[in-house]
């Protein structure tokens, strides 16, 4: 009975090198939501996407982020230009469905650090 | 200013004391969670509730709609229990959630 996988759970990237954080949701569920985690930060959501399909982006950053959750496989947050500042704890959540509200269900985060 | 605000920040207490975290909120919601979050670890649901009260083991969750206001409370608390617990809520009409600042409780034996 896996719950959220997240990989990796620890990310290197120097300056300029891309990231890409991956995110399989629980089995069953078709909803995929990221939040980012900066040092000594709250959280704060990012992007929720359904399978081939993003459904809120409003807290994705405008510039080098990118999202999506294809019809196989997992969902792939990328990070392209990687800067200090995005070095942060991102998770991954899923839920059920569309009609909610669900609980979600977190996985273990990748850490990425930017050198 | 956060559409949703913790209190307190930081709390220390001894081992089997009865401990309260509060939590509000500025408009509408859908639900309220109340998360877990280890030092270096994942995140942890521990309640999601839209009305009255739920309890899970020594944990109690309330929700107060009329006044915005949610209420977590740890009985006989126990070292282990230390974390930070963050509330969240869904605000009507949307799935994500919107943090609070979470409280570092520490409980000491």
């Amino acid at each position: 009975n896996a719950g959220v996988m997240q990989n990796p759970r620890h990310l290197v990237r120097r300056r300029g090198q891309e990231a890409r954080l991956r995110c399989s949701p629980m089995k069953g569920h078709s909803h995929v939501y990221w939040y980012r985690q900066l040092p000594e930060e709250g959280l704060k959501f990012m992007v929720y996407l359904q399978k081939e399909n993003i459904i809120d982006e409003s807290g994705m950053p405008k510039e080098r982020f990118s999202a999506e959750f294809p019809k196989e496989g997992p969902s792939i947050l990328r990070i392209q230009q990687v800067v200090r500042g995005d070095s942060a704890a991102y998770f991954c959540a899923s839920s059920p469905g569309l009609a909610g509200p669900y609980e979600q269900y977190f996985g273990p985060g990748t850490r990425l650090t930017v050198t | 200013k956060n559409e949703v605000e913790q209190s307190p920040q930081n709390l220390t207490a001894q081992e089997g004391e009865f401990i309260t975290i509060n939590c509000s909120y500025s408009v509408g919601i859908s639900a309220l969670h109340w998360l877990q979050q280890h030092p270096g670890g994942g995140i942890v649901s521990l309640f999601m509730l839209s009305s009255g009260k739920k309890k899970h083991g020594r944990l109690i969750a309330t929700i107060n709609i009329q006044e915005k206001h949610s209420s977590l409370h740890i009985t006989a608390s126990h070292p282990r229990d230390s974390a930070v617990y963050i509330c969240a809520v869904s605000f009507e009409g949307a799935q994500k959630l919107v943090f609070g600042q979470g409280t570092r409780l520490t409980i000491n034996p």
